[in-house]
């Protein structure tokens, strides 16, 4: 079993919709947790971190449940520019990232 | 300012061949971590230096991998004997300090074909 599970997708939206990502990890003592946003052949970039209170960045809504082990990323009124591969990432001892698989999302007009 | 840098940005090697990669960390930051991205999959952790020391080099699939760090800034990955199974992106990213809190910036990445 991989250490951070997520949905590969894809997911086809129309623009201005509301979609919801979801990833699970199996190691509890984990303490830092974030996405990070991947363009078709360029490098992963962060695109928030995910803390147990959970916050918010503009459209995108980032929530944290340590009980389940589950991470959910909501991105709200998709832009066709919000299509990108979206991975879940729980950072590791000595300071390592441990990546989903990432969840593809396409947005269309 | 200057992110990470790569380089090659591509490599075609013949199977067998050995490989070099180069990353130029962000000017100033200690931490800098390797990993391998296979096609549809996520980034996998190979390796991670604070300046020149490797401290973790449990993710290195096979002693066929190298990296080293000598002054503490450049940093290269070596790939003997390259396989097919070898042939992924290859991704360095560095941070400011050994915090763990540290945001990580990545390179663009050296695209590996062993053919």
């Amino acid at each position: 079993r991989k250490e951070v599970e997520q949905d590969p997708g894809p997911f086809n939206v129309p623009e201005g919709a509301t979609v919801a990502f979801n990833c699970t990890y199996s190691n509890s003592a984990s303490q830092s947790f974030f996405w990070y946003r991947q363009d078709c052949r360029k490098e992963p970039k962060l695109l928030m971190s995910v803390y147990s209170s959970g916050n918010e960045d503009g459209r995108f809504t980032a929530q944290l449940n340590r009980a389940s082990q589950y991470i959910s990323l909501l991105i709200r009124d998709s832009k066709l520019s919000d299509s990108a591969t979206y991975l879940c990432v729980v950072r590791g001892n000595t300071g390592k990232l441990i990546f989903g698989q990432g969840t593809t999302l396409q947005v269309k007009p | 300012g200057a992110g990470v840098s790569q380089s090659p940005r591509y490599k075609v090697a013949k199977r067998g061949q050995d490989v070099a990669l180069r990353c130029d960390p962000i000017s100033g930051h200690v931490s800098l971590f390797w990993y391998q991205q296979a096609l549809g999959q996520g980034p996998e952790f190979l390796t991670y230096f604070q300046n020149e020391a490797q401290l973790d080099k449990s993710g290195l699939p096979s002693d066929r991998f190298f990296a080293e760090r000598p002054e503490g800034s450049v940093s290269t990955l070596k790939i003997q004997r390259t396989q097919q199974e070898d042939s992924a992106v290859y991704l360095c990213a560095s941070s400011l300090s050994e915090g763990l809190n540290n945001e990580q910036f990545f390179g663009p990445g050296t695209r590996l074909t062993v053919l």
